[in-house]
């Protein structure tokens, strides 16, 4: 059964960086996408991007480009998300989410981490 | 991009009676890479529907998706009490990946 566990919640003044993790057991990490989203208080749900934990190959939304950076660390089976110059309305749950193998058809995401709560206040 | 648009806001309903979602594409979605989510305060969404019309893993059969190109629908039929959520559509055949604003269904 593939778990995705993420790092715990964040508070962070406007101009900052933070880095949120999602590490993965139960699967062969390298084999599926894995994507990080985001949904600010009250609203809907936004793609940020992806990457392969394969190979490290990324894609990031153009809204983000320039702020977002993924990452991966397959010793540990975690994959990360990092965003600078953070401003207030970057204030959401981050959730990271599994999707289709590195391999095969584009999919939508199965499975899904629990979030991580990020606060942007001066 | 391509943008999808949702309806009904809001659905007011009792249980065992039937809903209807509706989400709209701005542009073709190929090989329908659609998806429907569940999503209750305070979770993370659940995938329910994929590929426009598969149900996903554990999902009971009340749940059904149609629809193809710009048009496709989630039915619901006979609510029961933990159907009551909001429900969001998304596509994954182009990038940047994307979903609609959500119907929120309601108890009456």
């Amino acid at each position: 059964q593939v778990q995705l566990v993420q790092s715990g919640p964040e508070v962070k003044k406007p101009g900052a960086s933070v880095k949120v993790s999602c590490g993965a057991s139960g699967s062969t990490f390298g084999d599926y996408y894995m994507h990080w989203l985001r949904q600010a208080p009250g609203q809907g749900l936004e793609w940020m991007g992806w990457i392969n934990p394969n190979n490290g190959d990324t894609n990031s939304g153009q809204k983000f480009q320039g702020r977002v950076t993924l990452t991966r660390d397959t010793s540990s089976t975690t994959v990360y998300v990092d965003l600078s110059r953070l401003r207030s309305d970057d204030t959401a749950v981050y959730y990271c989410a599994r999707a289709g193998p590195v391999d095969g058809l584009p999919g939508p995401f199965p499975i899904w981490g629990p979030g991580t709560m990020v606060t942007v206040s001066s | 991009e391509i943008v999808l648009t949702q309806s009904p806001g809001t659905l007011s309903l009792s249980p065992g009676e039937s809903a209807t979602l509706s989400c709209r594409a701005s542009q073709s979605v190929s090989s329908s890479y659609l998806a429907w989510y569940q999503q209750k305060p305070g979770q993370a969404p659940r995938l329910f529907i994929y590929d426009a019309s598969s149900r996903a893993t554990g999902i009971p059969d009340r749940f059904s998706g149609s629809g193809s190109g710009t048009d496709f629908t989630l039915t619901i039929s006979r609510l029961e009490p933990e159907d009551f959520a909001v429900y969001y559509c998304h596509q994954y055949d182009t990038s940047p990946r994307t979903f609609g604003q959500g119907t929120k269904v309601e108890i009456k």
